[in-house]
Formats: structure tokens, sequence, C-alpha cells
């Protein structure tokens, strides 16, 4: 089974509307929970982190997310995405067990439009 | 970033050769990973390290061997190439693990 899942593989969206990228996460995944972005031939860059805390995790660029136990997710939102937020957004989860080793879900391509 | 470089950035190389890819790192971080990007898949664990000599399997590390005989050097060696590890790789590198991972550039690999 997927340790984390991002339901949506693609996000249309206008220029200064409202996104949220959805994330689930499994029990085989701690509660240190990531969101990485990576725009077109570049590396993956940090957005954000919920390591403990306040449940609401602001980030760069705008983004924020919010951890929800009750419902193991960790939805990434901004409230009016510009152009320059075209690019893949990666959820990612500390697994339990040892290694501390980051298992990410399959990404989803955020497009905005004009 | 640069604290972490790969090399090479690209590579193209025949089926059944042997390939060193290399991750270097300046931070003196304890923690080393090799990640692959395919497309609908996200990333996934080859191996990673926990300490000089120490490594240990990912997820999919058929195929794949590591070696880190310094604190700043991580390799990854595919034994044989073969067309399904044709991918982008990607070297991260964390102090602790469980605060998030620092990513390279990324290598982009293809095998012909």
């Amino acid at each position: 089974a997927q340790s984390v899942t991002q339901l949506d593989s693609q996000v249309p969206v206008f220029e200064e509307a409202p996104v949220e990228l959805r994330c689930n996460y499994s029990s085989s995944v701690s509660v240190y929970l990531f969101w990485y972005v990576q725009y077109p031939n570049q590396g993956l860059q940090l957005l954000l982190k919920y390591l403990s805390g306040s449940t609401l995790v602001k980030g760069i660029n705008g983004f924020e997310a919010e951890f929800n136990k009750s419902q193991t997710s960790f939805h990434l939102r901004k409230p009016s995405v510009h152009i320059s937020d075209t690019a893949e957004y990666f959820c990612a989860g500390i697994l339990t067990g040892g290694g501390n080793k980051l298992s990410f879900g399959t990404g989803t391509q955020l497009k905005v439009e004009l | 970033d640069a604290g972490i470089t790969q090399s090479p950035r690209h590579k193209v190389t025949e089926t059944g050769t042997p390939v060193t890819l290399r991750c270097h790192q300046t931070e003196n971080h304890r923690y080393m990973y090799w990640y692959r990007q395919d497309p609908g898949h996200g990333l996934r664990l080859i191996h990673y390290s926990y300490g000089v000599k120490d490594t240990d399997k990912g997820e999919v590390s058929d195929g794949y061997s590591v070696s880190r005989s310094k604190t700043e050097d991580f390799l990854l060696t595919l034994e044989s190439a073969t067309s399904s590890q044709t991918s982008v790789y990607f070297c991260a590198i964390s102090p602790s693990g469980d605060r998030g991972y620092t990513f390279g550039s990324g290598t982009r690999l293809t095998v012909v």
C-alpha cells in the first residue's frame, strides 16, 4: 500500500484563484510530513514541513498546509496562485521503522493558466 | 544547492556497461540518499547511508550498489545498466534524516 497518496495527478487552475493539493498518509508514515516543489528540469525544493506543534504550517511563496491527524491528511493550499507557481508538487513523509527514510507521493502537476 | 553536487549531470550509456554516479556534499551531514524519479512513480528510494561505510537498501535497490568511504561522497553504481534504469537520479542529504532533506540537481541517465 502507498505510504503517501496524492489524489490528483494534475490540477489546472486560473491565475489568482485559490488551490488545494491533496495528500493523505498511511500508518507506515510518522507525523513528520513535508511538501516539496520541483520546477522543470530542476531538483526538489522544500516548501514547508510539519514536525510538531501548530497544525497549520506556513511555507515559502505563500503556501500553507494543515496537518489533520483524524483524517490522516496534509493538504497544501494557496489562496491566490501565480503563473510562476506552475510546477510539480510532492508530498512526503518519514517512514516509521528506522533509517529516517522519506517516502514520496507520486506528485501533482499544478498548471496555472491565464 | 551549493552544498550538494551531483556528477555527471547527463549521461548516455550502453546496455550492459557499469555506470557510477557521484554525490558530493560540503555540509558534513550524516545521512545521504539516492532516489530515482520516473513519471507516475514520484521519487523512489534506491539506497541510503547513515554514516561512513554504513549503508542500507531502499525499495528499488535491485541492480544498484553504493559506497561511502568518506563523509562527503556517496557513490551509486549500476553494475550492468539496463534500459529500465533510464531515469533521473537525485541525491539528498540530511543532518538527522527526520527534519527533511536537501536535494541535488539530479543526473539524467539514458541507457540505450
